[in-house]
């Protein structure tokens, strides 16, 4: 399964909503997605799984949401430590695909 | 908490073999159903998964790559291990290994992750 994640780039505020779409191929079971931020030099670091559940220690201005082949992270306030890079994945098909990612810069 | 480290050579000349080595920290390999992953994302580029194994030995491999790779797990020593043979500049890449964790019986979601380390494919 292809992910295609749009905008490639980002450019907003701080302080304002972003919105991150990844659009797969063929359908997706909406739990069957998760979302990762990854920084310049850094491994990705899990954001959200089963599309919607936040893992440990990422604040609740992070959520996912979506269901058969569109998902989206929605990041309601950025704060300066949220301009990263964004990717998903899916795997409800073997094998488990990313997205090529988001990149969210300061405006 | 679980950490994983990364280690091998930085430099494989083509036709070579590209080794790796992931060793696990802060809990055994053996405990619990883990996908024990390797990742790799080619410069400026998004990731691909390159395979997985279980502490038992089980593995699977990327359906683009299997005929090149061996992944192993060596529960003595709390570490899994990566061989990918006959490599290319197509093979230069940062690569990961990850804790992928179960979902309905299949492979979910990876955390965390190591550090990376950039493999560079060149004579």
């Amino acid at each position: 399964i292809v992910l295609t994640q749009s905008p490639g780039t980002l450019s907003l505020s701080p302080g304002e909503r972003a919105t991150l779409s990844c659009r797969a191929s063929q359908s997706v079971s909406s739990s069957y997605v998760a979302w990762y931020q990854q920084k310049a030099g850094q491994a990705p670091r899990l954001l959200i799984y089963g599309a919607s559940s936040r893992a440990t220690g990422i604040p609740d201005r992070f959520t996912g949401s979506g269901s058969g082949t569109d998902f989206t992270l929605t990041i309601s306030r950025l704060e300066p430590e949220d301009f990263a890079l964004y990717y998903c994945q899916q795997f409800g098909s073997s094998p488990c695909t990313f997205g090529q990612g988001t990149k969210v810069v300061i405006k | 908490q679980v950490q994983l480290q990364e280690s091998g050579p930085g430099l494989v000349k083509p036709s070579q073999t590209l080794s790796l080595t992931c060793t696990v920290s802060g809990g055994s390999i053996s405990s619990g159903i883990y996908y024990w992953s390797w990742i790799r994302q080619h410069p400026g580029k998004g990731l691909e998964l390159i395979g997985y194994t279980f502490y038992s030995g089980s593995t699977y491999y990327n359906p683009s790559l299997k005929s090149r790779l061996t992944i192993s797990v060596d529960t003595s020593k709390n570490l899994f291990s990566l061989k990918l043979s006959s490599v290319t500049a197509a093979d230069t890449a940062v690569y990961y290994c990850a804790r992928g964790w179960s979902y309905y019986g299949s492979l979910g979601w990876f955390d965390p992750w190591g550090q990376g380390t950039l493999v560079t494919v060149s004579s």
